[in-house]
């Protein structure tokens, strides 16, 4: 069954504006990552958030964690052009390696 | 792009063909996986190899059928396919077999006509 789910499903801004994406989840979960995909390739990992840690920050990413209310959110800061793709999280468990992927967000950054 | 190689990018294929995709990773890892990605859905986890044993199947068709000959190498094997099987098919591996990060290849874009 589908873990994660991602809103909105697709985002429009302009270039300098912060973007802002949430994703809920059902069950316990060990970690929760994020990914990026440009269109018809694959997924590059931007960053991982344990479940013990509420917040990390990488350049212009910064992820929330709540685990209470089964939520993440990834902010992009003063987004560009090149952060168009799309956007996935990802719920990681301890049990078979096994991630399972939200239908993710497509941003569009507008220069 | 990321130590994680597949081939081809793309492919045609009938629906009588057999044919296969080839992934290969340079990382060192341990555990190797097949996604599938449709159009308007989330990616779903096909098979997930350890140490070259499978220990995931999510209930695939078995006109899909994987090979991992070694730690490096996975391959899946396709025959008789529907064109509902048209997708983007992606590789992963990791070194952390219990839901560490992932490293994706470029993926394989299949057509079945």
């Amino acid at each position: 069954s589908q873990q994660g789910e991602e809103d909105p499903q697709a985002l429009s801004i302009q270039e300098g504006e912060n973007a802002t994406m949430n994703c809920s989840y059902k069950t316990s979960i060990n970690n929760l990552q994020w990914y990026r995909q440009n269109s018809g390739r694959g997924l590059v990992h931007l960053i991982l958030i344990r479940s013990n840690e509420r917040e990390k920050h990488s350049g212009r990413l910064r992820v929330t964690l709540d685990t209470s209310k089964k939520s993440s959110s990834l902010l992009i800061t003063a987004s560009r052009a090149a952060d168009t793709a799309s956007y996935f999280c990802a719920t990681g468990d301890n049990q078979g390696g096994k991630l399972i992927f939200g239908q993710g967000t497509e941003l569009s950054v507008k220069p | 792009e990321t130590g994680v190689t597949q081939t081809p990018r793309h492919l045609v294929m009938g629906m009588t063909n057999k044919k296969s995709l080839k992934c290969e990773q340079h990382l060192g890892h341990n555990a190797m996986y097949w996604y599938k990605q449709s159009a308007k859905k989330p990616l779903e986890l096909m098979f997930v190899y350890n140490f070259k044993e499978q220990t995931e199947n999510n209930s695939v068709p078995s006109r899909f059928s994987p090979e991992c000959p070694n730690s490096s190498h996975l391959f899946l094997h396709l025959h008789t396919l529907q064109p509902e099987d048209s997708a983007l098919y992606l590789c992963a591996s990791s070194q952390d077999p219990l839901g560490g990060q992932q490293y994706f290849g470029p993926g394989t874009r299949l057509t079945v006509t």
